[in-house]
């Protein structure tokens, strides 16, 4: 069974105090690695997807790096705009199409 | 470009009554799906469906009846609502051929009483 597990569930950092997510994960074969980040009362907006250890993407302040087990989420500098809930997916190579098994997410809370 | 549109936003239910959750892409996508969202839980699969006319069951199916009639549309029913699927729910879509990532809709906030 596919399982995704994030760490911190929530985070507090004073604006330009960097820091990173964790998202850990099992599963039979990694066919992508997916962020996504969701503000409150919205739907998920992507954010990356990495497909092989080793990749990183960045955007704006936010890094995603991948290892075989886990994927980090690096945030440099963040501003207050970056508070949001910050969820990561797999989708396995056997999972026939396109679903994806989420984390239950960090909550980011930035303060000015 | 709308991309993916859900409606309605907020539903409320009295238990055993039925109704249906729409949504709609326009992006000319393959693959669409439910997914349900619980406070500790995370997003959890409902149905997903890979194209017109084929459907299959995800994680949580049960309570749960979805069809796929046209390339656009793919919605949700609810046959007898419970106070156990009060939840957010968001509709995606996605390329159904590489690791193209999902778009999702903005949820519909349905609680049953």
């Amino acid at each position: 069974e596919d399982q995704v597990t994030q760490s911190p569930e929530a985070l507090r950092l004073q604006e330009g105090e960097s820091s990173s997510l964790n998202c850990s994960y099992t599963v039979s074969g990694l066919r992508g690695l997916f962020w996504y980040r969701q503000d409150p009362g919205k739907g998920p907006e992507f954010l990356f997807t990495l497909y092989s250890a080793g990749e990183e993407k960045e955007k704006e302040r936010l890094k995603a790096t991948l290892t075989k087990k886990e994927s980090f989420l690096h945030i440099t500098a963040p501003k207050p705009e970056d508070s949001a809930t910050y969820l990561c997916a797999v989708q396995a190579v056997n999972s026939g199409y396109s679903t994806l098994t989420f984390g239950k997410g960090t909550m980011l809370l930035v303060s000015p | 470009n709308a991309g993916v549109t859900q409606t309605p936003k907020f539903q409320v239910l009295k238990t055993g009554q039925s109704m249906t959750l729409q949504c709609a892409q326009d992006m000319n996508h393959e693959y669409m799906s439910w997914y349900r969202q619980d406070p500790g839980m995370g997003l959890r699969l409902i149905h997903y469906s890979v194209g017109a006319g084929i459907t299959d069951q995800g994680e949580v199916p049960n309570g749960y009846n979805v069809s796929r009639s046209t390339t656009e549309d793919f919605p949700l029913r609810l046959l007898s609502a419970a106070p156990s699927q009060t939840s957010v729910y968001f509709c995606a879509s996605g390329q159904r051929v590489g690791n193209t990532e999902a778009f999702f809709g903005q949820g519909t906030r349905l609680t049953v009483v």
